[in-house]
């Protein structure tokens, strides 16, 4: 139990297009899922928490305008970079929160998706 | 806001002896502490968490202990493999809000 998938894995985007990220929850119901971007070598960077039904709440310094998040389904998050540049570069992993009472869970365990390098051109 | 520290950096050990990562926390609200191993180019994977009533949990050939009075918790491997080499993750939180992760350590198993 707990799986989480994301798409794409791998996209490659020219300067100025747009890119959709999905984050699905696969064999459970997250009402709450995260956004991350990882940069080589670094740890995991919080951009936004997304929430079923309402609008996600972004960390300070990230571009809700650019960062497009809608969550609006219990098992389904997309992210959409909007007019990418080559600095958008980087890798975006999905997380989603496990229920309390799921599968044993508590209601504050993460799970990850496999996360999509996106290099921009 | 919570601030995780972690140490090592980098961690380079023998097969078969063990392994310590540290990680201190700045929040005394927080009550999840998990651990998460990520191997290159591929998803964090959650090895073993610990909440704030624990002392200390053990799975297997991993452990983890917290001490809420210093605001630290360390990650313990025993019998190190090949495979355990991966970065290393820890995390804190308060009731699954504001998940704030370390840095990271970069552990070597040498055969």
């Amino acid at each position: 139990g707990a799986v989480v998938s994301q798409h794409p894995s791998r996209v490659i985007c020219k300067s100025g297009t747009s890119v959709k990220i999905e984050c699905r929850s696969l064999d459970f119901q997250a009402t709450t899922m995260f956004w991350y971007r990882q940069f080589p070598k670094q740890s995991l960077m919080l951009m936004a928490t997304s929430n079923e039904g309402s609008k996600a709440t972004y960390e300070q310094g990230v571009e809700k305008d650019k960062f497009l998040i809608n969550h609006a389904s219990l098992t389904l998050s997309t992210l959409t970079v909007t007019s990418a540049h080559p600095e958008d570069s980087s890798f975006y992993i999905c997380s989603a929160r496990l229920p309390a009472g799921t599968s044993g869970g508590s209601g504050d365990t993460q799970y990850f998706g496999p996360g999509t390098r996106l290099t921009v051109l | 806001g919570e601030n995780v520290e972690q140490h090592p950096s980098t961690l380079s050990v023998q097969e078969g002896d063990s392994a310590v990562i540290k990680c201190t926390y700045s929040d005394s609200a927080s009550n999840y502490f998990p651990w998460y191993k990520q191997e290159l180019g591929k998803r964090p994977q959650l090895i073993i968490d610990i909440r704030s009533n624990v002392g200390e949990k053990k799975d297997q050939r991993i452990a983890v202990t917290l001490n809420k009075t210093a605001k630290h918790f360390s990650l313990h491997i025993t019998e190190t493999q090949p495979e355990d080499s991966a970065v290393y993750f820890c995390a804190a939180t308060s009731w699954g809000q504001n998940f704030v992760f370390g840095p990271g350590t970069r552990l070597s198993v040498l055969p």
